[in-house]
């Protein structure tokens, strides 16, 4: 079975510092892993998503995440961290084909910036 | 282009009725996928429509259920609610191609479901 683990319920940086979001994965064969930010009353917005390929991924809002395959992680990056960052962040795992569409996410992790 | 709409944004039953929450899928998408979020976790996978067919479950009993019409919206039915139901539910669709692997799901606002 598929599962997401998100190690840190909350996380509290100061406004320019930077930020690492832990995500670790469970997947029977080659996932597909995103991650999603979610404002309070908003849907899910992606962020990043990992197919193939380069292990290091960019995404938007200057973030980037890795795909370590030995440790089962998608841990995002974000250098420089914006008040306007402060949100709810879900890593997600998922499959293609007739399994695409299907995600398994973590609990998500909140994310409050501090002036 | 129109982004995914669900309908209602707020609703409170009480346990043992039933509710239908309603999806309008993004313009050229042919798949929808219902997740149910409760508070403090991450959202669960219930079921996906493709083509007004399901297309796949996830853990959840068969008082969910679901529709698809052919302009691809889609409907989520849930009978004898339970206080456990209480949740916000999205939904999001993507533009399927048989073959084509993957393609990015976006998501609504979602419904907001309390059972009292």
């Amino acid at each position: 079975a598929q599962s997401v683990t998100q190690p840190d319920i909350h996380i509290t940086v100061s406004e320019g510092a930077s930020l690492e979001l832990r995500c670790n994965y469970s997947y029977g064969a080659t996932p597909y892993l995103f991650w999603y930010v979610q404002s309070p009353g908003q849907g899910l917005q992606l962020l990043l998503k990992y197919f193939s390929g380069d292990t290091l991924v960019q995404g938007i809002k200057g973030i980037e995440a890795e795909f370590k395959r030995s440790q089962s992680s998608f841990n995002l990056r974000k250098p420089s961290v914006h008040w306007s960052d402060a949100a709810e962040y879900f890593c997600a795992v998922g499959g293609k084909n007739t399994n695409a569409g299907k995600s398994t996410f973590g609990d998500g992790t909140t994310l409050t910036v501090k002036p | 282009e129109t982004g995914v709409t669900q309908s209602p944004t707020h609703l409170i039953k009480t346990r043992g009725q039933q509710v239908t929450l309603r999806c309008s899928s993004q313009s050229g998408h042919n798949t929808v996928s219902w997740y149910q979020q409760a508070l403090g976790q991450g959202p669960q996978f219930i079921f996906q429509y493709y083509r007004e067919e399901e297309n796949g479950r996830g853990n959840f009993p068969p008082r969910f259920s679901g529709l698809q019409f052919p302009n691809y919206s889609s409907e989520l039915n849930v009978n004898a609610l339970e206080l456990d139901d209480s949740a916000l539910y999205l939904c999001a669709s993507s533009r399927n191609l048989a073959g084509a692997g993957y393609n990015e799901q976006f998501f609504g606002p979602g419904t907001r479901l309390t059972v009292l």
